[in-house]
Parts: C-alpha cells; structure tokens; sequence
C-alpha cells in the first residue's frame, strides 16, 4: 500500500492567493515528513520537514507545513504565491524512503 | 549550485551501449542514492549506498550496476537497456540512510535509450 498520497495532481492558484497542498500519509510509527520541490529541469529541493516537536513547521521560501496526526496529513502552506513557485511538489517520508507522486502548481500573473 | 553534482546532465545511448552516470557531492554526507523519476510515476529508489557500502537495492534489473569508490562519489552503470529506461536519473545525499535526514539533490540526468 502506497505510503504517501497527493491527493492533487495539478493545481492552478492567481499570484498573491493562498495556496494549500494536500499530503497524507498511511498509519505507521513515527512519520518522518518532508516536502520538496522541483523546478522543470533540475533536482529536488527540501523546503521543510517534521519528525517531532512543534506541529507547525517554517521552512525557507516562505512555506510551513503543519502536521495533523488526527488526520494524518502534512499540508503545506503558503499565504501569498509567487510566479516563481510553479512547480511540482512532493511529499515524503523519510522511516519508508517514499516519495509522493506529486503536485504540479501553476501560478496565473 | 546544489552542492551534488551529476554528470553528463543529457544523454542519448542506444540498447547496445554501455554508458555510466556520474554523481559527485562534497557536503561530507554518508550516504547517497539512485532514484528513477519517470512520467507519470512517482519516485522510484534504485540504491543505497552509505558509507560507501549498498544498503538497499530495491530489485532493480542487473543492467543498472552501481559503485560507490568512495563517501564523495557515486556511478550508476548502464549497459544493454530498454527504451523504457529512459528517465530523468537523480542523485541525491544526506547526513546519514536515517530517517530524519533530508536529501540534497543533483540536477539528475536525462536518460533517452533508442
């Protein structure tokens, strides 16, 4: 059974609106939770992540992601878009080296 | 600059050739990887290497061979393989194969087999 899902293939948000990114992940002990991002062409770059401590977790770029065990999700958030964060994003998990199957996010000028 | 280098960053080979895909990091992590990232596909982890012994290999086909000289550098050799093959390779590092370590990314390399 897949461990991680993405329940969004392709999001379309205007610039400046919020943006949300769905990830859930199936029961298991400790969920070593990341997001990362992949702009066309290049690698993957880690934006954040959660194994403990606060749920709410800051990463670089202006994203948080918040941890919800009740619901076993690790959304992540960011309150104002940027052209520039077009994108696939992907969740994962570090205990099951998983990866998500991705969001593509498109930014509308 | 990502701090993990792959090389070549394109290539074209045909079924009967035998080619290998470079990584290189100097970030003083102790393990790398080998993942797969096809369309429409998540993913997919092809090896494990840390301090410099393969830790994982996730019944990949022997026509991809791994080696990993040293905690700087990784190859992932490639000879007769099929046009499904064709992907973008990435190569990735960490602290350490825990689970708690986030991966530092190449830029991958683009696999086309024809």
């Amino acid at each position: 059974a897949q461990s991680v899902t993405q329940p969004d293939i392709h999001i379309t948000v205007s610039e400046g609106a919020s943006l949300e990114l769905r990830c859930n992940y199936s029961y298991g002990a400790t969920p070593y939770l990341f997001w990362y991002v992949q702009s066309p062409g290049q690698g993957l770059q880690l934006l954040l992540k959660y194994f403990s401590g606060d749920t709410l977790v800051q990463g670089i770029k202006g994203f948080e992601a918040e941890f919800k065990r009740s619901q076993s999700s690790f959304n992540l958030r960011k309150p104002s878009v940027h052209w520039s964060d077009a994108a696939e994003y992907f969740c994962a998990r570090g205990d099951k080296v998983i990866f998500g199957p991705g969001t593509s996010l498109s930014v509308i000028p | 600059e990502t701090g993990v280098t792959q090389t070549p960053r394109h290539l074209v080979m045909g079924m009967t050739n035998k080619k290998s895909l470079k990584c290189e990091q100097h970030l003083g992590h102790n393990a790398m990887y080998w993942y797969k990232q096809s369309a429409k596909k998540p993913l997919e982890l092809m090896f494990v290497y840390s301090l410099e012994e393969r830790v994982e290999n996730n019944s990949v086909p022997s026509r991809f061979s791994p080696e990993c000289p040293n905690s700087s550098h990784l190859f992932l050799h490639l000879h007769t393989l099929q046009p499904e093959d064709s992907a973008l390779y990435l190569c990735a590092s960490s602290w350490s194969h825990s689970p708690g370590d986030g991966y530092t990314f190449g830029s991958g390399t683009r696999l086309t087999v024809v």
